[in-house]
């Protein structure tokens, strides 16, 4: 089945702590992003890969940090600089930059 | 910077009512444009896109965008709504050279039946 899947559904971090969201798609796309959804605020662009070994920022990038060492792979870690980090993450793929975007199911991360 | 609006926070029909739900956006450029809907625990789905050629857009399940240049306008359309249409619309933007799309704050419909 091809898609987009991200894991977990949710998770729970504590106080000073990184945590990883995971994002992998099976679909051969070479652009992936990632999405910050808040009540009221439509979704925010935090990092956004094209290809392979090479990223961007995005609108709200400080707080976050994101690899891509392989195509189907992109995982967002959010560190200890991110303040309020409470949100439903949104990992996405396109063929290429300028075609549509497919999205995954999301993640909801949760302060303790 | 670019930016999208949508005007309508919070929309509640009856069903059968018809729908307009607004988006405009700042770009004066060759734009991309997009509707997706997000269903309550589902995932955010693409209901239609414009990228070139007859303005008026068809998408899934009846509905219909319609780009207007001059307005700036990208707003979308369903002659006949229906309880399962509930659901959070985002309209969004790929403009000029851009490589990110540009969301607007949401709308969330709310169908009576």
């Amino acid at each position: 089945d091809g898609g987009i899947t991200q894991s977990p559904k949710y998770l729970f971090r504590k106080e000073g702590q990184n945590v990883t969201l995971s994002c992998e798609q099976n679909l051969n796309h070479d652009a992936m992003y990632w999405y910050r959804q808040d009540p009221g605020q439509g979704l925010r662009l935090i990092y956004y890969s094209q290809i392979v070994n090479d990223f961007q920022k995005g609108d709200i990038a400080e707080g976050y940090s994101v690899s891509r060492e392989k195509k189907e792979s992109f995982p967002l870690t959010v560190t200890s600089a991110q303040k309020n980090p409470t949100a439903f993450y949104l990992c996405a793929s396109s063929i290429e930059g300028r075609k549509t975007q497919y999205f995954g199911p999301g993640t909801r991360l949760l302060v303790l | 910077a670019q930016s999208v609006s949508q005007h309508n926070h919070h929309v509640i029909l009856s069903e059968a009512a018809s729908l307009e739900l607004g988006c405009n956006y700042s770009y004066g450029g060759t734009v991309n444009l997009f509707w997706y809907v997000q269903y309550p625990g589902q995932h955010l789905q693409l209901l239609l896109k414009y990228f070139s050629g007859d303005p008026l857009v068809k998408g899934i399940k009846g509905f219909e965008a319609e780009f207007i240049k001059s307005k700036f306008s990208f707003n979308l359309r369903k002659p006949s709504v229906q309880w399962s249409d509930t659901a959070e619309y985002f309209c969004a933007v790929l403009s000029g050279s851009a490589r990110q799309l540009t969301f607007g704050s949401g709308t969330q419909l709310t169908v009576l039946p």
